[in-house]
């Protein structure tokens, strides 16, 4: 599986902007990019995914590089409820592949009230 | 809640008993996955389903563990003669099999091997 390397922790002030770096040097063609996060005491919630083009939905937008060798998770406005790990995840979509999810240890968000 | 749910959401065990978990996936969702989860780490792949086939075996999961999906719907997971190394959090995600395959994951199990 490709790898993903991401910081281990980020911080931010509540209501404002977060963006989340991922890279991924060795994406192939055939992998979406996924972002999962993780509240504490939960399991993995999906936040959104892509392949190539600009994602929005109401979490989150999830902008990806032109040469796809990185992307970037945003919060457009972080609420106190938003501290989770962040995992970002390559799955490929080519005929025998893996179906599971390789999680990595994700960054830890704080947001500070 | 994600309509995933997991029975117990804690165990506490003595080294070298067995203990079972369930899993209820999304009624419509034909696949189903079990993870585990230690501190501090990402959930790593341990097994999974297409209806009741189980498709794939991590190398995690050894002899002792063994996973059911009798009739395509509920999940057991069993761990036989546990370790205090089985000390984990125990998650489970069903999926609907089509598109990108979105997983939506229970609250999960917490194991304490004593």
């Amino acid at each position: 599986d490709a790898k993903t390397t991401q910081p281990n922790s980020m911080e931010s002030n509540e209501e404002e902007p977060v963006h989340l770096p991922c890279n991924h040097s060795t994406i192939s063609g055939t992998d979406y990019i996924h972002w999962y996060r993780q509240l504490p005491s939960q399991g993995p919630e999906y936040v959104i995914h892509g392949l190539t083009s600009n994602v929005n939905n109401r979490m989150a937008s999830l902008a990806i590089a032109e040469d796809r060798k990185s992307s970037t998770l945003i919060l457009h406005r972080a609420t106190l409820r938003d501290a989770a790990v962040y995992y970002c995840i390559l799955r490929d979509v080519a005929p025998g592949s893996a179906r599971q999810l390789t999680f990595g240890s994700g960054t830890q968000l704080t947001v500070l009230p | 809640d994600t309509g995933v749910s997991q029975d117990p959401r804690h165990k506490i065990t003595k080294r070298g008993q067995n203990v079972t978990f369930r899993c209820d996936p999304i009624s419509e969702h034909n696949r189903l996955y079990w993870y585990r989860q230690t501190l501090g780490q990402g959930p790593e792949f341990l097994t999974y389903f297409q209806n009741e086939a189980q498709l794939e075996k991590s190398r995690l999961l050894s002899d002792r563990f063994s996973a059911e999906r009798p009739k395509g719907s509920f999940s057991t997971l069993e761990i036989q003669r546990t370790e205090q190394g089985d000390s984990a959090m125990y998650l489970c995600a069903s999926s609907q099999g089509t598109g990108q395959e979105t997983q939506y994951f229970g609250p999960g199990t917490r194991l304490l091997v004593l």
